[in-house]
């Protein structure tokens, strides 16, 4: 079956601090990543996406995430958190475009909190 | 460019009565989704238009729910009659080629949080 596994399901770290937000998932062939941002109020908006090449990918205000087939994980980091950053964080997996037409499958979500 | 619009933000709504979302996708997109989040748990696809034509609706719950996209335009989502378990937050996307893979990515609007009592 095809899932995606958000573990944590709220996180907080201290302002200034490393955040790493993990992502598991169990997909049938080859997976397109996704990780989405939901600040309150706002839409879903897309931080970074992996289709293929460099296992490590750079997103927007940042984040980067790790690609590792062989844990079937897609973990996001940022190395210095801000306030700004507090909000509800989504891993997504999806298909070839051909195949899947846009149809992502999302984990539950990871909501992160900012300490002063 | 102005980006996905969804109206109502908010709507609450009685069981039984019935409820219509609407979606204004960006300008020139051809594919338009629906997304669901029900009680903190994950956003489910419901379905994705491709310009007028529903190319798949395989995640709509039950016949309740009745999506149209009228000329291709904007996009409606009625829910008739509502039930306790329609709670949630409905998103709409849209993306100019379809999969809103590689170049062009889902947009998403603010969606509209659905509580029925």
């Amino acid at each position: 079956a095809q899932s995606v596994t958000q573990p944590d399901i709220h996180i907080t770290v201290s302002e200034g601090a490393s955040l790493e937000l993990r992502c598991n998932y169990s997909y049938g062939a080859t997976p397109y990543l996704f990780w989405y941002v939901q600040s309150p109020g706002q839409g879903l908006q897309l931080l970074l996406k992996y289709f293929s090449g460099d296992t490590l990918v750079q997103g927007i205000k940042g984040f980067e995430a790790e690609f590792k087939r062989s844990q079937s994980s897609f973990n996001l980091r940022k190395p210095s958190v801000h306030w700004s950053d507090a909000a509800e964080y989504f891993c997504a997996v999806g298909g070839p475009i051909y195949n899947q037409g846009g149809k992502l499958i999302f984990g539950q979500g990871t909501e992160l909190s900012v300490k002063p | 460019e102005a980006g996905v619009t969804q109206f109502p933000s908010h709507s609450v709504i009685e069981k039984g009565q019935t409820v219509t979302l609407r979606c204004d996708p960006i300008s020139g997109h051809d594919n338009l989704y629906w997304y669901r989040r029900v009680m903190g748990k994950e956003i489910k696809f419901l379905l994705h238009f491709v310009k007028e034509s529903k190319q798949d609706e395989s995640g709509m719950p039950n016949n309740r729910f009745l999506a149209e996209r009228t000329g291709g335009t904007y996009s409606t989502l009625k829910v008739q009659p509502a039930e306790l378990e329609d709670s949630g937050v409905y998103f709409c996307a849209s993306s100019q080629d379809r999969g809103g893979s590689y170049n062009s990515p889902l947009h998403f609007g603010n969606g509209t949080r659905l509580t029925v009592t």
